[in-house]
């Protein structure tokens, strides 16, 4: 079974940009989240998707959006990039058709620069 | 929200020795998760664990809910197992995970 799947590993933008990143999950998974890690705030939530609907969101500011799709794939934009947003932004997958927590895998990452 | 604290931040072992990491957490959870990142940044799992005791290897976990912490055991420690490990954890109906700020190890040969 492949695992998840985050294009493209790394990028470089100009301040000012906008960058849209993909993931893809474990087939079967229709939970998707993200989260940014820098080395001075450690792993932040972003935003979840299931089914395409949006169940939660971090405290981010609006610059900071995603969506999913129909078969479960989802991208999120940042658009208007600041140096800050210079981070590595992970994407997991899970199996959560109800609450119940269910384990979750992470992809490779996309390691965003902004320069 | 809920806090989620690990100790030590770091931790140096020379190889062959054991070590215990440590995940508190403030609030009850149904999902427990370990994981160590790797060179690359990726975040390999370690164990699902919201209660018990789970052994793989020279790893163990074990998850006392009710008291509400988690220990991650590292025995024979390599020098493969040095890097970050993280402790995460889900509230009901927050459909995230809630990180530890991670416990840095290094093992030398």
């Amino acid at each position: 079974k492949a695992g998840v799947t985050q294009t493209p590993r790394y990028l470089i933008k100009t301040r000012g940009q906008q960058v849209t990143l993909s993931c893809s999950p474990i087939s079967g998974h229709r939970s998707v989240s993200w989260y940014q890690q820098t080395p001075g705030q450690g792993l932040q939530f972003l935003f979840e998707y299931f089914s395409e609907t949006q169940r939660n969101k971090g405290n981010f500011p609006g610059r900071f959006s995603g969506r999913q799709f129909s078969n479960s794939r989802s991208e999120m934009n940042v658009s208007t990039l600041e140096l800050g947003d210079s981070a590595l932004y992970l994407c997991a997958s899970s199996y959560t058709g109800t609450d119940l927590g269910k384990e979750a895998f992470f992809g490779q990452g996309t390691r965003l620069t902004v320069v | 929200g809920i806090q989620v604290e690990q100790s030590p931040p770091d931790l140096i072992l020379q190889e062959g020795a054991n070590s215990t990491l440590r995940c508190n957490f403030s609030d009850s959870v149904n999902n427990l998760q370990w994981f160590h990142q790797n060179p690359w940044g990726q975040l390999i799992n370690l164990f699902y664990i919201p209660s018990g005791t789970k052994q793989n290897g020279r790893l163990s976990a074990t998850t006392v809910a009710t008291e509400r912490y988690s220990l991650l055991y590292i025995s024979s420690s390599q020098t493969t197992d040095s890097g970050v490990y993280f402790c995460a954890v889900v509230v009901p109906y927050d459909y995230k995970l809630s990180f530890g700020a991670g416990t840095t190890v290094t093992v030398r040969a």
